[in-house]
C-alpha cells in the first residue's frame, strides 16, 4: 500500500524557535491532513488541505499542500511548552472508497523551556 | 459531550478473555473507523464501516470482531488476544461528502494483554 514518509522523527528545540516538519509520498494525494497526538490521548486535527497549492493557517501553525501533490509541510512558529507532542501527517490517495486515510509514521517534538 | 468518545479507557485482559472496546460519535457522521497505535508503528487502521456497512478489513486476524449497530455506535469485540496486540486503540468517525474527509479521534482505550 501507499507510504508516507515523515521526517524528522523527533525533533528537540529551545522554547522560542520556529518548527518545520514534512511529509512526502512516492504517489498522490487529494487531500492532506495534519494532527497533533498528546501522550495518551488520540489525535487531534490541526489542519486540512484540499488543493495542490494551498497554504493554511491556525494560530501559530501553517501547512501547505506540495504542488506535485505528493508532499506537505507543517510549520510551527515560536514553540511554547504546550506544542510538545507527536504530529502525525495524513492523506487520502485518489479513488480511495471509505475516505480511508494513510498516516505518516510521527515527528515527536520536545520543547525546551 | 466531547465529539468522539471511548470506553474504557484503560482495559487489561487475560488471554482467554472476552472483552469489547466501545465507541460512540455525536458528530452526525457517516463513517466510523477502528485504528491501532502500537509503540514506534504509524496508525494501523483495522476496519471502516461507512453507512454501517463494512467496507474494509485490513487484514485483521479474526480475534477481532467489530460490530456497527447504527451510525453512532462501533463496538471491537476482543477474544483469545496475544500480548502483541497490547496497543492504543483508536476509534475515528468522518462525514462521507465530496471531497471533505477530516477524521475526528477518540481519546482512544490503552489496551495491555498479560
Amino acid at each position: 500500500g501507499q507510504q508516507l514518509n515523515q521526517s524528522p522523527q523527533s525533533m528537540f528545540i529551545q522554547e522560542g524557535e520556529d518548527v518545520s516538519m514534512n511529509c512526502t509520498s512516492s504517489s498522490i494525494f487529494n487531500t492532506w491532513l495534519w494532527y497533533k497526538q498528546d501522550p495518551g490521548e488520540g489525535p487531534v486535527l490541526l489542519i486540512a488541505l484540499y488543493k495542490a497549492g494551498e497554504l493554511t493557517s491556525n494560530g501559530r501553525l501553517t501547512a501547505q499542500f506540495g504542488i506535485t501533490r505528493k508532499d506537505s509541510f507543517l510549520n510551527i512558529s515560536a514553540s511554547i511548552p504546550s506544542d510538545v507532542g507527536i504530529y502525525f501527517c495524513a492523506g487520502r490517495p485518489p479513488n480511495n472508497a471509505g475516505n480511508m486515510l494513510t498516516f505518516g509514521g510521527g515527528t515527536r517534538l520536545m520543547v525546551k523551556p | 459531550e466531547t465529539g468522539v468518545t471511548q470506553t474504557p479507557r484503560h482495559l487489561v485482559m487475560g488471554m482467554t478473555n472476552k472483552k469489547s472496546l466501545k465507541c460512540e460519535q455525536h458528530l452526525g457522521h457517516n463513517a466510523m473507523y477502528w485504528y491501532k497505535q502500537s509503540a514506534k508503528k504509524p496508525l494501523e487502521l483495522m476496519f471502516v464501516y461507512s453507512l454501517e456497512e463494512r467496507v474494509e478489513n485490513n487484514s485483521v486476524p479474526s480475534r477481532f470482531s467489530p460490530e456497527c449497530p447504527n451510525s453512532s455506535h462501533l463496538f471491537l469485540h476482543l477474544h483469545t488476544l496475544q500480548p502483541e496486540d497490547s496497543a492504543l486503540y483508536l476509534c475515528a468517525s468522518s462525514q462521507e461528502r465530496g471531497r471533505v474527509t477530516e477524521a475526528f479521534f477518540g481519546q482512544g482505550t490503552r489496551l495491555t494483554v498479560v
